[in-house]
């Protein structure tokens, strides 16, 4: 049971240049996220999507994009990377009621150079 | 003012000893709460959920108190392995599962 994937582990990119973060969930929940994580910071919500179909904006959204593809897969995407934009994303699921449990992927290094 | 806020640490305690940490949230509204522990390097894990009786799960005990705004996490009996950042966690309010993280408490225990 692999249980959240997220794709790529590690990536450097220029200012500027876009991609995009893959993240895919074997555990049959309804609920995914997108957090990004900062030193003194903590994780911040950039985007979640409460069931398939479905996308909201969290606490830290600007210059980024979601998609919900399915139940199971859920990306972010950046259009144009800045520097401030350099992070650990995590994605995570969740069953979508409110038990507070929520299962990370091993999370995503971005340097934007 | 961030919606949840902890003491970053690092509490550095010889094994044995009890150590607690701080919480205090913002959003009134807030209806659940909880502890997530995070190792280096690593995603964050679920630890436990605090209750407003409060609770217990082995050496490890989670208070909460509404009037104040204020969770809390005691350690007794640390052990080398308790070594980890733990983070305060507030369930939004009118969020789905919407996770609020405080920026964590280091916790680095020492034989």
């Amino acid at each position: 049971n692999a249980g959240v994937t997220q794709t790529p582990k590690f990536q450097v990119l220029k200012t500027g240049q876009s991609m995009t973060l893959q993240c895919a969930q074997d555990m049959n929940h309804n609920s995914m996220y997108w957090y990004r994580q900062d030193p003194g910071m903590g994780l911040r919500l950039i985007y979640y999507s409460a069931s398939e179909g479905t996308t909201d904006k969290g606490e830290v959204p600007n210059g980024y994009n979601v998609s919900r593809l399915n139940k199971r897969e859920f990306s972010l995407r950046l259009e144009s990377a800045a520097p401030s934009q350099t992070s650990v994303y995590f994605c995570a699921s969740g069953t979508g009621a409110n038990t507070g449990e929520l299962f990370f992927g091993e999370g995503s290094r971005l340097t934007v150079l | 003012r961030k919606e949840v806020e902890q003491d970053p640490g690092p509490f550095n305690v010889p094994e044995g000893a009890t150590v607690a940490f701080n919480c205090t949230y913002s959003n009134s509204a807030s209806q659940s709460f909880f502890w997530y522990r995070q190792d280096c390097r690593k995603e964050p894990k679920l630890l436990m959920s605090v209750y407003s009786s409060g609770n217990e799960d082995g050496r490890f005990t989670a208070q909460l108190n509404r009037a104040s705004q204020y969770i809390s996490l005691l350690i007794r009996d640390s052990k080398l392995s308790d070594s980890a950042t733990y983070l305060c966690v507030v369930n939004h309010p009118g969020g789905y599962n919407k996770l609020i993280f405080g920026a964590g408490t280091r916790l680095a225990v020492h034989p």
